[in-house]
């Protein structure tokens, strides 16, 4: 199993540029999430997905966009980049009925310029 | 909303030394989750421990145990025989019981671990 992948690792971007990042898990899980990490102040939740065709919005979702069309994968979309969101992202999955533990994606490192 | 605050931006530890590593939460419910996970610097996010709030007995992991004190809302991580690898920014997570909001974990601000050979 490869557990959570997410593509690209790295990716800097121009103020406006948009982009897609992309999260896919092979565990069959239910639950998908993305979060963002910044220096001092921990992870917070972007948007969520309990399901295939089901999104939410998170502690943060302002200037991000998601879906989750199959349910091994969800992507996370920026529109219109913005220096606040340089940041670096993780993608998380977890059971349904195992929801307590949370397998993470590797990470990726935004900059926005 | 539930908070999680670590006050100690970092630490350090001598190896084979014993560190405690401090978590604070504030919630009103009675029975949720705390974790506390391991990022080393190739910032991948791993579990290190897990403790349910209805359990009273401290969780254990080998050398990782934790000190939940769920009346002061506290939730501390302790290594014992500290080691190298051990060093990594650690947080501290919370996790309602409900199923509400999809299971989402609520994060402490980290601590940054140093083992010092």
């Amino acid at each position: 199993n490869a557990g959570v992948t997410q593509t690209p690792k790295f990716r800097v971007l121009k103020t406006g540029q948009s982009m897609t990042l992309l999260c896919a898990q092979d565990m069959n899980h239910e639950y998908m999430y993305w979060y963002r990490q910044d220096p001092g102040m921990g992870l917070r939740l972007i948007h969520y997905s309990v399901g295939e065709g089901t999104t939410a919005k998170g502690e943060v979702p302002d200037g991000y966009n998601v879906s989750r069309l199959k349910k091994q994968n969800f992507l996370l979309g920026l529109e219109s980049a913005a220096p606040s969101q340089t940041s670096v992202y993780f993608c998380a999955s977890s059971y349904l009925d195992r929801a307590y533990e949370q397998y993470f994606g590797p990470g990726t490192r935004l900059t926005v310029t | 909303a539930q908070t999680v605050t670590q006050s100690q931006p970092e630490m350090s530890v001598q190896e084979a030394e014993t560190v405690t590593l401090s978590c604070t939460y504030d919630t009103s419910e009675s029975d949720y989750y705390l974790f506390w996970y391991k990022q080393p610097p190739s910032r991948q996010m791993i579990l290190v421990i897990r403790q349910e709030a209805y359990k009273q007995q401290n969780a254990t992991e080998n050398r990782f145990s934790v000190n939940f004190q769920k009346a002061a809302k506290s939730f501390s991580l302790k290594i014992s025989d500290s080691q190298l690898g051990d060093a990594a920014m650690y947080f501290c997570a919370y996790r309602s019981w409900r199923e509400t909001s999809g299971s989402r974990l609520t994060f402490g601000e980290g601590t940054q671990l140093t083992v010092n050979p």
